[in-house]
């Protein structure tokens, strides 16, 4: 988990609300990455970012938003029209987004919809 | 497209006999392969990456990988299990193209007994 860090590491949200989650990494890595854990269905990328100011969508994209204007932030917005929101959020970061790069992970939010 | 499996949901052994986890691959170009373990409400942290040279890779805590371009798999291993090696196991793979996407498997919960 060293040098990513995300908060909060618990979140409560209540149906309608958006929320963001944060992700911080002192790696000087130039990609992260955000990933939904299910309980059985092992991790499914939502976004991720190779370069400041510029992000794409992963396989899981909707209902949620990011945005990377420094390069060592890239928060997680969950909106209002994500339909199953409970899960826990990890957050990664890598050197490059080079086939033999190694992403490293964060020690993860849960965010539970009331 | 790209894929891992992890035939086995749950492997269970005792403490000091070797433990094995599988993981098969599908993909259509060279893979690159990537262990991951996972503690209760922790981040995943990276165990060992198979990039290209020789099938045996070795890792972190004492664990070890066979690549087997044959039968597709990348088994994770180690010889004498620890309690303490009880966890959530993830194995990743990604290829050679434009696509820089890394697919999970669903997970293998390994429980070590005393």
């Amino acid at each position: 988990d060293g040098g990513i860090t995300q908060s909060p590491k618990y979140l409560f949200r209540k149906e309608g609300q958006n929320v963001t989650l944060s992700c911080e990494q002192n790696l000087n890595h130039d990609a992260m990455y955000w990933y939904r854990q299910d309980p059985g269905q092992g991790l499914r990328l939502i976004y991720y970012s190779q370069i400041v100011n510029d992000f794409q969508k992963g396989d899981i994209a909707e209902g949620y938003s990011v945005s990377r204007e420094k390069k060592e932030s890239f928060p997680l917005t969950v909106t209002s029209a994500q339909k199953n929101p409970t899960a826990f959020y990890l957050c990664a970061s890598s050197s490059r987004t080079g086939k033999t790069d190694t992403q490293y992970f964060g020690p993860g939010t849960r965010l539970t919809v009331l | 497209a790209q894929s891992v499996a992890q035939p086995e949901d749950q492997v269970n052994v005792a403490e000091g006999n070797p433990l094995t986890v599988k993981c098969t691959y599908s993909v259509s170009g060279n893979p690159y392969l990537f262990w991951y373990v996972q503690y209760p409400n922790r981040g995943l942290q990276f165990l060992l990456k198979y990039i290209t040279g020789d099938n045996l890779v070795k890792g972190s805590y004492g664990f070890e990988a066979e690549f087997n371009k044959s039968q597709t798999s990348f088994h994770l291993k180690k010889p004498s299990a620890l309690v303490s090696d009880s966890a959530l196991y993830f194995c990743a793979v990604r290829v050679l193209s434009n696509d820089y996407k890394l697919s999970f498997g669903a997970g293998t919960t390994v429980t070590v007994r005393a």
